[in-house]
């Protein structure tokens, strides 16, 4: 089990290109959530999704970030127009069920390596 | 503001010794996790403890949860120099299906 793949490790873009940032959970995953940490900092919670549905957007910025999770293939992180302040480790984490208690037991997080996107 | 926040910030100790940290929370929960990341690298859950539990253990870690003061410790016994890394504390809020992270706490363990 290769578990979650991020790619790229580093991306590096000018103001105003954009960025894709792929994820692939671990096998039997189905959902999917986004967290950004910059330097010495906590991670923000930006998105999380199932399959072909976005549950919960409420931390994501209101213009220029999207995220999808298609049926087939990897999640996509995706920032339109980046500025400097998009600069940092944006990280990709699955699990099989949502997080909270279920009658099977509680569901914990598997985090990639993330992607590290500097933005010049 | 943050949901979780870690105490303290930063822990220098020596090899032997025991780490504690601290998290405190401001709203119900389901749950409470702590993560562990080395630097650059994702994070890696440790332990889990429910909002119904007060404490557990797992190897050298033992995490107490106090929901009267909304509160949770993580204590590492006996550290060692590859304990050293940032450790967050994460709270799942009731009714929701998110992870809220804290700002970290930095562990540095001396040879």
């Amino acid at each position: 089990n290769a578990g979650v793949m991020q790619n790229p490790r580093h991306l590096v873009r000018r103001r105003g290109q954009e960025a894709r940032l792929r994820c692939s959970p671990m096998k039997g995953h189905s959902h999917v959530y986004w967290y950004r940490q910059l330097p010495e900092e906590g991670l923000k919670f930006m998105v999380y999704l199932q399959k072909e549905n976005i549950i919960d957007e409420s931390g994501m910025p209101k213009e220029r970030f999207s995220a999808e999770f298609p049926k087939e293939g990897p999640s996509i992180l995706r920032i339109q127009q980046v500025v400097r302040g998009d600069s940092a480790a944006y990280f990709c984490a699955s699990s099989p069920a949502g997080v909270s208690i279920s009658p099977t037991g509680a569901n914990v997080l598997t985090f990639g390596a993330g992607s590290r996107l500097t933005v010049l | 503001s943050q949901q979780g926040e870690e105490d303290p910030q930063a822990l220098s100790i020596q090899e032997g010794e025991n780490a504690t940290m601290n998290c405190s929370y401001k709203t119900s929960i389901n749950n409470l996790q702590w993560y562990r990341q080395n630097s650059g690298r994702g994070l890696v859950h440790l332990i889990l403890i429910r909002s119904n539990e007060r404490e557990k253990h797992s190897g050298r870690l033992r995490v107490t949860l106090d929901t009267s003061k909304k509160s949770s410790s993580l204590l590492i016994t006996a550290s060692r120099a590859a304990d050293t890394a940032s450790y967050f504390c994460a709270t799942c809020l009731m009714s929701s299906e998110k992870l809220v992270f804290g700002k970290g706490m930095k562990l540095t363990v001396n040879p």
